[in-house]
């Protein structure tokens, strides 16, 4: 089974700056990895997921992910926020030996003027 | 509009009763989960069905069950034998039991035990 680290547990940032949020996971096949992001009193939502070919992953919302295979990550980031970027944002893996998708605890991000 | 609703969106109920939360989904997806949250632990899975029928235990089922008798709804009952209930529960769907695909969420239902 996989496991799913996210290093931080809140980052502050202030408006059109950038931001990465840090995802590690744990495993010893091959995984499918996700980020979704959860809008307060919401339900989660994709922003992007990589599951082969190019390592730098595209999403939506001018986000994009690099997944590092020889290091386990798969890191979020985004060159300039906006403040409805505000949210919590989840990391989640699953591999081929298993049906179900582990999250990570989650980053909450808040952007301020 | 396709999507998951789930209701009711806010619950109250007393210790020692059991109380059942409704995901019904038109996206006509075979896959269907529960996941609870908690502050500072993300979500974990308690069930899922990948049709119907049929259901799987996932990390911590204790204390809840389901049914999927329809493929667009997926009931969830927290029993008495919950032991630390209050949450915020959300329901999920997916096109296929592949292991690709998107989860499209609900908005959630927040229990509070009295």
């Amino acid at each position: 089974a996989q496991s799913v680290t996210q290093l931080d547990s809140q980052v502050p940032v202030f408006e059109e700056a950038p931001v990465e949020l840090r995802c590690n996971y744990s495993s010893s096949v091959s995984v499918y990895l996700f980020w979704y992001v959860q809008y307060p009193n919401q339900g989660l939502q994709l922003l992007l997921k990589y599951l082969s070919g190019s390592t730098l992953v595209k999403g939506i919302n001018g986000f994009e992910a690099e997944f590092n295979k020889s290091q386990t990550s798969f890191h979020l980031r985004k060159p300039s926020v906006h403040i409805s970027d505000t949210a919590e944002y989840f990391c989640a893996v699953s591999d081929l030996n298993d049906y179900k998708l582990s999250f990570g605890a989650g980053t909450t991000v808040t952007v301020r003027a | 509009d396709g999507g998951i609703t789930q209701s009711p969106k806010y619950l109250f109920r007393k210790e020692g009763q059991n109380v059942t939360l409704s995901c019904e989904q038109n996206l006509n997806h075979d896959a269907m989960y529960w996941y609870r949250q908690d502050p500072g632990q993300g979500l974990r899975l308690i069930y899922y069905s990948q049709i119907v029928n049929d259901f799987q235990k996932g990390d911590i089922a204790e204390g809840y069950s389901v049914s999927r008798e329809k493929k667009e709804s997926f009931p969830l009952t927290v029993t008495s034998a919950q032991k630390n209930p209050t949450a915020f529960y959300l329901c999920a769907s997916k096109a296929d039991r592949g292991l690709t695909g998107e989860l499209f969420f609900g908005e959630g239902s927040r229990l509070t035990v009295l």
